[in-house]
């Protein structure tokens, strides 16, 4: 599939706990970006990374990348109810063309 | 970031209908796109919308039911043609090339059902 995969799949802690989504790929990147989407409205972006970049930080956010294991992590520290949405990863290959591929998605549920 | 509307925000339509979204971003940007994403699923890129020339199409998706216009550098419109209960989704439009060049924005989206 040219989809990443994302996991877990779905996520339900408690507020004041980190979550930690995955992001895996096939082939090479420019870049990878992560997005929240509440409720099945539109997409917010949260972070761009670089492909020579190894990890960004963005407030309560921190976005890592391993392009050798083709990887990137999304860790929200001190999570809120608020932050309850879908996650999911988006990479640009490297074929010149702005082409974003998806990933499967993390839907995270955070419990007063 | 690039602010980005889109109209209607949500319908219901009869099968064998068409409807026109429309997708308008408040400055000129190099890219556009247009997403489908079924209930429960992640996004599909549909196309891009080439302004001034047809769309470009990926895999699985024609213009004949999905045909794309884009007369300007900061509109768009997705038609959905003869319409089935398969294509109830949700219909993004993202842009790229505008403020912050890598970076794609993404629209409010138009949730779809159809009868």
């Amino acid at each position: 599939s040219q989809q990443g995969e994302e996991d877990p799949q779905a996520l339900s802690i408690q507020e004041g706990e980190n979550a930690t989504m995955n992001c895996s790929y096939k082939t090479s990147i420019n870049n990878l970006q992560w997005y929240r989407q509440n409720s099945g409205r539109g997409l917010v972006h949260l972070i761009l990374i670089r492909s020579n970049e190894r990890e960004k930080h963005s407030g309560r956010l921190r976005v890592t990348l391993d392009t050798s294991k083709k990887s990137s992590s999304l860790l929200i520290t001190a999570s809120r109810a608020a932050d309850t949405a879908s996650y999911f990863c988006a990479r640009l290959p490297n074929t010149g063309f702005q082409k974003l591929v998806f990933g499967t998605g993390t839907r995270l549920l955070v419990s007063p | 970031s690039a602010v980005i509307s889109q109209k209607p925000s949500r319908d219901i339509c009869q099968r064998g209908t068409s409807l026109t979204i429309q997708c308008q971003v408040d400055s000129q940007v190099t890219m556009m796109f247009w997403y489908r994403q079924q209930p429960g699923q992640s996004l599909t890129l549909i196309a891009t919308a080439n302004q001034g020339s047809e769309a470009t199409y990926e895999s699985g998706f024609v213009i004949d039911k999905f045909p794309i216009s884009r007369p300007n550098l900061t509109f768009s419109t997705l038609t959905v043609s003869n319409m089935s209960p398969e294509d109830s989704s949700i219909y993004l439009c993202s842009v790229a090339g505008g403020i912050g060049t890598d970076t794609q924005y993404f629209g409010p989206g138009t949730r779809l059902t159809v009868l």
